[in-house]
């Protein structure tokens, strides 16, 4: 079964800091990886995406990840960050077969310092 | 386009109701899925639904149940709620594959006394 490990549970950036989240997992093969965003008392916003090709996505609101199989991580990161950019951050891993389940990390809560 | 749509919002209930949590999208998405959301254990899969009267179960499906008679609607039940049931409960959709991105509603935040 796969599993998703965020380190840290809480960061503090100042704006205009670089930001990076961490995130490692574990599956015996190449899985689906995904960074998804969640503002306070809202659902989910996918952010980006890895299944295959290129290790570096970009995705919504300037934000990229490098996927690393020799690490197992899939961290996310950004070069200037916005106020608005305080939120919780979930890492999520799924099997590329007929499983259909999405593992969730346990969050990053990002609070930005003006 | 609505997305996924979740009712009721808040629900507060007592130690051994029942109750239903209501969850519909109107993309035409074959995939359905209830997760709940507890502090610093990020979003749980409870069950799940490849398409119209087919569900299977996630991580932590003791509890609930839940059905899919249509595409559009994928209500989970409480049948005898617990105080461990209290948390934020989202229901997402995507299209079959599991690449794809899955679309979340706002959740339902359930308490229970």
């Amino acid at each position: 079964a796969q599993s998703v490990t965020q380190p840290d549970i809480h960061i503090t950036v100042s704006e205009g800091a670089s930001l990076e989240l961490r995130c490692n997992y574990s599956y015996g093969a190449t899985p689906y990886l995904f960074w998804y965003v969640q503002s306070p008392g809202q659902g989910l916003q996918l952010l980006l995406k890895y299944f295959s090709g290129d290790t570096l996505v970009q995705g919504i609101k300037g934000f990229e990840a490098e996927f690393k199989r020799s690490q197992s991580s899939f961290n996310l990161r950004k070069p200037s960050v916005h106020w608005s950019d305080a939120a919780e951050y979930f890492c999520a891993v799924a099997a590329n077969n007929a499983g259909n389940m999405l593992t969730f990390g346990g969050g990053t809560r990002l609070m930005v310092k003006p | 386009n609505a997305g996924v749509t979740q009712t009721p919002k808040f629900q507060v209930l007592k130690t051994g109701q029942s109750m239903t949590l209501q969850c519909a999208q109107d993309m035409n998405h074959e995939y359905m899925s209830w997760y709940r959301q507890d502090p610093g254990m990020g979003l749980r899969l409870i069950h799940y639904s490849v398409g119209a009267g087919i569900t299977d179960q996630g991580e932590v499906p003791n509890g609930y149940n839940v059905s899919r008679s249509t595409t559009e609607d994928f209500p989970l039940r409480l049948l005898s709620a617990a105080p461990s049931q209290t948390s934020v409960y989202f229901c997402a959709s995507r299209l079959q594959g599991a690449y794809n991105e899955q679309f979340f509603g706002p959740g339902t935040r359930l308490t229970v006394l």
